[in-house]
């Protein structure tokens, strides 16, 4: 099992543009998040997914959409990108054994310019 | 408002000796507690959890402790290893899903 995997790992955009991050999953998780972390900072829920179709609202959403076609991806889009994007994005899935846990992806760094 | 908090930015502590990492949390409504551990260019990785019904949990060399009275929670390392210097985050459950702390940067010294 790969796991969590997230591409691209690095990304500078320009204020303005846009771009999907993608992420996707082989345990056949229901549950799918975006995080974002900023420097000395915790992660904060972006957008969450509960199972293919169904998306909802995290902790500081503006900015983004996402979508779920699948159980494996739930990519995240940035529109019209700010500095204020400028961040590391996780991407998580929870199962397992123990309840709550996520197993988080490598991260993308994003900066916007 | 922070309803997970990590007080310390960054800890040292010498190879072998105990690391006690400390995390404080304001919502009773919180039912789980999980550690993450996380190195540089890489994702949180799991570590250890706990249920707020019990007070202690344990796995090798690493021990969770809740006081639900304080609203506190403690991870312990020992003996602690080189391999152990990362980032821990403690995060909190409800059914709004995870809360994150800020994280404390633990260091340990030859």
């Amino acid at each position: 099992n790969a796991g969590v995997t997230q591409t691209p790992k690095f990304r500078i955009l320009k204020i303005g543009q846009s771009m999907t991050l993608q992420c996707t999953q082989d345990m056949n998780h229901n549950y799918m998040y975006w995080y974002r972390q900023d420097p000395g900072m915790g992660l904060k829920l972006i957008y969450y997914s509960v199972g293919a179709g169904i998306t909802d609202k995290g902790e500081v959403p503006n900015g983004y959409n996402v979508s779920r076609s699948t159980t494996e991806d739930f990519p995240l889009r940035l529109e019209l990108a700010a500095p204020s994007q400028t961040s590391v994005y996780f991407c998580a899935s929870r199962g397992g054994s123990v309840p709550d846990t996520q197993y988080f992806g490598p991260g993308t760094r994003l900066t916007v310019l | 408002d922070q309803q997970v908090k990590q007080n310390s930015p960054s800890l040292s502590v010498q190879e072998g000796r105990i690391s006690i990492l400390n995390c404080d949390y304001t919502n009773s409504m919180f039912d789980y507690f999980l550690w993450y551990k996380k190195y540089p260019a890489e994702g949180p990785t799991f570590l250890i959890s706990i249920s707020s019904i019990k007070d202690k949990n344990e796995d090798g060399r690493f021990t969770v402790f809740l006081n639900k009275s304080a609203k506190h929670l403690s991870l312990h390392i020992v003996p602690s290893q080189p391999g152990d210097s990362a980032v821990y985050f403690c995060a909190a459950s409800d059914s709004d899903g995870l809360t994150f702390g800020k994280g404390t940067h633990l260091i340990i010294q030859p």
